[in-house]
């Protein structure tokens, strides 16, 4: 399965700063998402990365404070803007080879805002 | 709307028990359904995937079921080891866009 790399591991922020997150895979995939771990609960889906186009956004994620990008098959990028302690969460990028796979995670962003 | 929900919370049990761990979701209409571990401060391992047209899967010591038509999976952890524990997530494939829905997770404790 590929091997996804996720930097920064953690970061603490100043709120109203603005922070983003790399996701690296190590072989070209289909899909790439990006999910949501807040404190002490499950994962949300934020948005589908699509390669050269804007990405697809789950209900309650916005454009403006997620902004996403993906240029190419193995790479895509979350920022996480104008930050809050409300924002303070685990951010985990996922990919699915290809159709009828499981999708793997990468370790995870741990992101506290002061 | 798709809801994954999880029983128990938390489970925690001797070594070498059999572990019962249980999802139930609310939309039959899934593509597959994926059972991942989470270790502290990691991300996410896959385990199982089963197809929404398959009955279970198997690795090793684990064995996954489905029921779509009653909305439910279970996974089987044969024969528990203290390196088991970790908060076991299910989540449910959505027919169109592999989009998954997770359920809060049941955290598991082996003691030696």
């Amino acid at each position: 399965s590929a091997v996804i790399s996720q930097k920064p591991s953690r970061d603490i922020c100043q709120r109203g700063t603005s922070l983003t997150i790399q996701c690296q895979v190590d072989s070209q995939v289909t899909m790439m998402f990006w999910y949501r771990q807040q404190p002490g609960q499950s994962l949300t889906l934020i948005a589908t990365a699509n390669q050269g186009s804007e990405a697809t956004y789950e209900s309650g994620f916005v454009i403006d404070k997620f902004p996403i990008s993906r240029p190419n098959l193995t790479f895509s990028t979350l920022t996480v803007s104008n930050m809050s302690p409300e924002d303070s969460s685990i951010y985990l990028c996922s990919v699915i080879d290809r159709g009828n796979q499981p999708q793997h995670f990468g370790d995870g962003t741990r992101l506290s805002i002061l | 709307k798709q809801e994954v929900t999880q029983i128990p919370a938390a489970l925690s049990v001797p070594e070498g028990e059999n572990l019962v761990l249980n999802c139930s979701f609310t939309d039959s209409a899934i593509y597959n359904l994926q059972w991942f571990r989470q270790d502290p401060g990691k991300g996410l391992t896959s385990l199982l995937l089963i197809q929404s047209s398959q009955r279970e899967q198997t690795s090793g010591r684990l064995n996954a079921s489905l029921d779509k038509s009653s909305g439910r999976s279970t996974l089987y952890i044969a024969a528990s080891q203290p390196g088991d524990s970790a908060t076991y997530l299910c989540a449910v494939d959505r027919v169109v866009g592999n989009k998954l829905t997770f359920g809060g997770g049941t955290r598991v404790l082996v003691k030696p």
